[in-house]
């Protein structure tokens, strides 16, 4: 079993609609971040969330931690081609982080 | 160059091969990461430096040897892979070890064993 559980795994939709993805755990977790990882690249960090509760806006993105601190979800609003990627959670029990598998998302023009 | 740079980008091996992969960065940071990328697996963290020390080594097998000369600099030796060690091979760094702080990733080296 994975300690983060990313679903859905795979997303395709059109340009304008909106989606969510979801990270969820058993774990309690001190802090978790969101990554985007496109093809051919490293992931790069979206938001790091710490408070249980907590929502993160960036731009068309809104980043939510649950309130046990064991899940988060990641909406995006009128979604583009350029929001196509590879969305990953990272959370840390303790002090280290684990990565979900990741959501691959495709945005089609 | 900035940020976090790794090469070869790509390299094809046999099993009976040794090669190395280097990573740079160039953020100051005091912390530097491997870990391992296969399709369907999360992201897999192999080892952990911090101001040049070894400290987290997830029990990685011993043909993969790391290496940190200084805290701009960090290296993967390998020798004697296997099939399934093919995967994507990141490299990251962060000011500090502890978890919670933002990590920065160079591309990857993509590693095929044959």
């Amino acid at each position: 079993t994975q300690l983060l559980e990313q679903s859905p795994q795979f997303l395709s939709i059109q340009e304008g609609e909106n989606l969510t993805v979801y990270c969820n755990s058993s774990s309690v977790f001190s802090s978790l971040q969101w990554y985007r990882q496109e093809p051919g690249e490293g992931p790069v960090l979206l938001v790091t969330v710490v408070t249980g509760g907590e929502v993160k806006k960036l731009k068309r993105l809104t980043f939510q931690f649950g309130d046990a601190r064991k899940d988060s979800s990641l909406h995006i609003t009128a979604a583009q081609p350029g929001d196509t990627g590879l969305y990953l959670c990272a959370g840390a029990p303790g002090n280290q982080f684990y990565f979900g598998t990741g959501t691959s998302l495709t945005v089609i023009p | 160059e900035t940020g976090v740079t790794q090469t070869p980008r790509h390299l094809v091996m046999g099993m009976t091969n040794k090669k190395s992969l280097k990573c740079e960065q160039h953020l100051g940071h005091n912390a530097m990461y491997w870990y391992k990328q296969s399709a369907k697996k999360p992201l897999e963290l192999m080892f952990v430096y911090s101001l040049e020390e070894r400290v987290e080594n997830n029990s990685v097998p011993s043909r993969f040897s790391p290496e940190c000369p200084n805290s701009s600099h960090l290296f993967l030796h390998l020798h004697t892979l296997q099939p399934e060690d093919s995967a994507l091979y990141l490299c990251a760094s962060s000011q500090s070890g502890g978890a919670g702080g933002e990590q920065f990733f160079g591309p990857g080296t993509r590693l095929t064993v044959l």
